[in-house]
C-alpha cells in the first residue's frame, strides 16, 4: 500500500524558512516522480513544484519559483521542500502526491499524503 | 497565462447526473490536452478520479466507479466530468486539471446531492 507522510508545518514568520518532508513507502520510491500541491485555508489546489525520479528534473509555479526548492533523497525515500522567504500567501496545507512514472510528464498524481498545514504569521 | 474555469457550485439529485465542466482559456485548446479530474472530500486530499483525451485515450483512477466519466465539449473548449447515478457519498469538492506547460488546477466545483 503507497503511504506518503508529510512532516508536520506550523507557525513561521513572514520572511522565515520552513522545510517540509514527504516519507513514502509501499512503492519503488525512485522510479516514480513526486509533486507538492497545496490548498490555502477554504481555497482551490494550487500545483506548487514536481521533480523527477532521478531528482534531475526540478518544476516550479511561477508563485515560488526562487523562494522554494523541491528535493529527494531516494536512499531515504524522502521527498523535500525547502521554502524561503515565506509570506502570508504561503499559508496553506501542503500535499505531497505521487507520479506513476519516473519523469514529470502528463500523468495523474494518484496518491497522495493527508497533508500538512503551513502557516505563516506575525 | 491559461486558466481553467469551473463553476463554484453545483447540485444534482440522488440517483440522477451531474455535469461538471472545466472551460480553458482561449490560449489552450481543449483538444490538445488531457484532462484529469480529483475529488476531495472535507478533511481529506485529494483523490485521483480519471483522465479524457478521447474515447480512445481515457483512464480510470483505481477503484474508480465507471458511472464516472469524462469527455469534452471541443466547440466549447470545455472538459466535462460526467456522474451518473449520483450517491451521497458523491458530494465533494471536483477539480479539473491541464498541463499545458506548468500543471494548472481549475478552482473547483462544489457538488450538493439533493
Amino acid at each position: 500500500e503507497v503511504q506518503l507522510l508529510e512532516s508536520a508545518g506550523g507557525l513561521v514568520q513572514p520572511g522565515g524558512s520552513l522545510r517540509l518532508s514527504c516519507a513514502a513507502s509501499g512503492f519503488i520510491f525512485s522510479d516514480c516522480a513526486m509533486t507538492w500541491v497545496r490548498q490555502a485555508p477554504g481555497k482551490g489546489l494550487e500545483w506548487v513544484s514536481a521533480i523527477s525520479g532521478s531528482g534531475s528534473s526540478t518544476y516550479y509555479a511561477d508563485s515560488v519559483k526562487g523562494r522554494f526548492t523541491i528535493s529527494r533523497d531516494n536512499s531515504k525515500k524522502t521527498l523535500f521542500l525547502q521554502m524561503n522567504s515565506l509570506s502570508a500567501q504561503d499559508t496553506a496545507t501542503y500535499y505531497c502526491a505521487k507520479l506513476p512514472g519516473i519523469e514529470v510528464a502528463v500523468s495523474p498524481f494518484d496518491d497522495w499524503g493527508q497533508g500538512t498545514l503551513v502557516t505563516v504569521s506575525s | 497565462q491559461p486558466v481553467l474555469t469551473q463553476p463554484p457550485s453545483s447540485s444534482a439529485s440522488l440517483g440522477e447526473s451531474a455535469r461538471i465542466t472545466c472551460i480553458l482559456s482561449s490560449d489552450i485548446n481543449v483538444g490538445n490536452y488531457r484532462i484529469y479530474w480529483y475529488q476531495q472530500k472535507p478533511g481529506s486530499p485529494p483523490r485521483y478520479l480519471l483522465y479524457y483525451y478521447s474515447d480512445s485515450d481515457k483512464g480510470q483512477g483505481s477503484g474508480v466507479p465507471s458511472r464516472f466519466s469524462g469527455s469534452k465539449d471541443v466547440s466549447a473548449n470545455t472538459g466535462i466530468l460526467l456522474i451518473s447515478g449520483l450517491q451521497s457519498e458523491d458530494e465533494a469538492d471536483y477539480y479539473c486539471v491541464v498541463w499545458p506547460s506548468n500543471i494548472l488546477f481549475g478552482g473547483g466545483t462544489k457538488l450538493t446531492v439533493l
